[in-house]
């Protein structure tokens, strides 16, 4: 089993939908997770980062971690065509080396007007 | 992307030969990486680097090597490129365990 699960999609949905993107993993030590977008032939960039479970919010973007599941998902609210993007679950465990971050494949996401 | 800069942005390079890529940064930060990114495998660590002199191997680094002489540039050198070697190349750094910002990318073709 891979450390990191992502559904590669894609998923297709129209504009204003709100957007569930998944990844599962087998690691019960990871407690930092983070989500990052990433447009064609750009690198990724940072979309949202939480520390261990719960929720977090920004804008319409939400972050959830459910430890127990070993399941964290990002929603995304009032979908954009601007949102269009690879988006791709990365984690790490506390005390972890640096070099540690583990990504996910990545979920490819397209927003129809 | 701001404070992170890689070159070449494209190269195409002969089998056997050998080939560097350039990660300069602007941030100060202690840890840079070199990642490779490939359709059906996402992105994979090559090397990273946790200070001046101070590198470890990743999930792939067979066949290529870094160095890091300053804190701003990190190399990552393909010694004797081979066409699985064909890849995009991305640089990242970070400070804390907060996450990483990454370059823009580096496309190489190896024929």
């Amino acid at each position: 089993q891979k450390e990191v699960e992502q559904d590669p999609g894609p998923l297709s949905v129209p504009e204003g939908a709100i957007v569930s993107l998944n990844c599962t993993y087998s690691n019960s030590a990871f407690q930092y997770f983070m989500w990052y977008r990433q447009y064609s032939r750009k690198g990724p960039e940072l979309l949202m980062y939480t520390y261990s479970s719960g929720n977090k919010e920004d804008g319409r973007f939400t972050a959830q971690v459910d430890k127990s599941s070993k399941y964290i998902s990002l929603f995304i609210r009032d979908s954009q065509p601007s949102d269009s993007a690879t988006y791709l679950c990365a984690m790490n465990r506390a005390g972890g080396s640096q070099g540690n971050l583990i990504f996910g494949k990545g979920t490819k996401l397209s927003v129809k007007p | 992307d701001a404070g992170i800069t890689q070159s070449p942005r494209h190269k195409v390079t002969e089998t056997g030969t050998p080939v560097t890529l350039r990660c300069h940064q602007t941030e100060n930060h202690r840890y840079m990486y070199w990642y490779r990114q490939d359709p059906g495998h996402g992105l994979r660590l090559i090397h990273y680097s946790y200070g001046v002199k101070d590198t470890d191997k990743g999930e792939v680094s067979d066949g290529y090597s870094v160095s890091r002489s300053k804190t701003e540039d990190f190399l990552l050198t393909l010694e004797s490129a081979t066409s699985s070697q064909t890849s995009v190349y991305f640089c990242a750094i970070s400070d804390l365990l907060e996450g990483y910002t990454f370059g823009s990318g580096t496309r190489l073709t190896v024929v």
